[in-house]
Formats: structure tokens, sequence, C-alpha cells
């Protein structure tokens, strides 16, 4: 599977949109980006997959490029609970999840 | 659903000794992942069963490590002769495919093992 580089932490504003990017220059066709965030001290919680086109659901936004060379997941409207290390990964299905390191979000009151 | 259970959430254990997880996966999923995770790191994956059929073993799972998923349903991941650098959260996973594709998998809280 491909791997993925992702910024070590980042700061947020609470209310305002979290925008963490993913790099996956060598992602292959058939691969999917997938979101797991981890609170601390809490298994991973799955956030949301895309394949090549642009997908929403109830927690967050996935914008992937048409190359397919990189992705952002979006936070619409952060809040303190969204504090977390948030892992991308490109995976083809059926395989394993491969968590690299993550971005570590803090949400700022 | 409860969703997925592990036990012990913490074990501390001496040098040597035995050590078994426990996970039960959500009812209905057939598969089932174990993972490892070490501080400041992602989780790592150690083994992967499908119903009882255990299909991946990871270079990670030394000859220490062994685990059954002897009905399907839950799972043991045993460490023999634990070592300190076996000190790390254990985590499990289930998932059930639809379709034929597998794209979330959910977690359980972990097992914490602190070996002194």
């Amino acid at each position: 599977d491909a791997k993925t580089t992702q910024p070590t932490s980042m700061d947020c504003a609470e209310g305002r949109a979290a925008n963490l990017p993913c790099n996956h220059s060598t992602i292959s066709g058939n691969e999917y980006v997938y979101w797991y965030r981890q609170i601390h001290s809490q298994g991973p919680q799955y956030i949301i997959h895309g394949l090549k086109n642009n997908e929403t659901n109830e927690m967050a936004s996935l914008i992937i490029t048409e190359d397919r060379k990189s992705s952002t997941l979006i936070l619409p409207h952060a809040t303190l609970r969204d504090t977390a290390v948030y892992y991308c990964i490109v995976r083809r299905t059926g395989n394993q999840f491969y968590f690299g390191t993550g971005t570590s979000l803090t949400v700022i009151p | 659903d409860t969703g997925v259970s592990q036990n012990p959430r913490h074990k501390i254990t001496k040098r040597g000794q035995n050590v078994t997880f426990r996970c039960d996966p959500i009812s209905e999923h057939n598969r089932l992942y174990w993972y490892r995770q070490t501080l400041g790191q992602g989780p790592e994956f150690l083994t992967y069963f499908q119903n009882e059929a255990q299909l991946e073993k990871s270079r990670l799972l030394s000859d220490r490590f062994s685990a059954e998923r002897p009905k399907g349903s839950f799972s043991t991941l045993e460490i023999q002769r634990t070592e300190q650098g076996d000190s790390a959260m254990y985590l499990c996973a289930s998932s059930s495919p639809v379709g034929g594709d597998e794209h979330e998998q959910y977690f359980g809280p972990g097992t914490r093992l602190t070996v002194t």
C-alpha cells in the first residue's frame, strides 16, 4: 500500500474549519484514501473514505485532488472534542490498515 | 450493539510471565484484527482472522505471541515470556465486508500492558 505524509501537528480555533492535508503521491488506481482519528486513550475511529470523488458525511468532508496524489480532510466547525490524532491511510480494500504517526490536531478555545 | 469490547483494560505483569487478552467483536462481524500501539506511534497490524481462520500474521508477531478465534466469535491474544518491549496498547478491531468491500474497522478501547 502507498505511504502517506502528514504534518506532525496543527492547531485550529474552535468553531473554525480544520483542514488536514495528506500527501500520497504513490497511490495506485485501486487504493482508497481513509481517514481515522484517535482521541487520547481510545481506539481509532473511522471518519471517512474515498476513491476519486470528494465525499461528505456527518463528520467531515474529504477532498481528493484530481491526480489523487493528495487529499484534505475538512472538519467544518471544529470543537474541542475534535482534538485528536488524525491518520490518513491509503489502502486496497481487503488489505490491512497501516497507520503512520498522523497529525495531532489541537482545537484551541 | 455495544461495540467492540476488550478485557482487561489494563494489565501489569512482571517480565517472563504470560498474559492473555480477550476481544469480543461486534456480533455479526466476521473479521477480527489485532494491532499494537506504542507511545507516539500509530497502531501496527499484528494479525487478522476471518471467522475462525487466521489469514495473516505480521512479522511483528513473534513466536511468543499467539492469537486464536476458536468459534469465530471472541478472540484471545496470548504473550508468553513477556519482555519489557512488549509494553504497549493492544487494540482489537472488527469489521464486516459489505458487497465484498470492507471499509470501516471498529476498534475497541484497547488493553494497556505494562511489563515491569
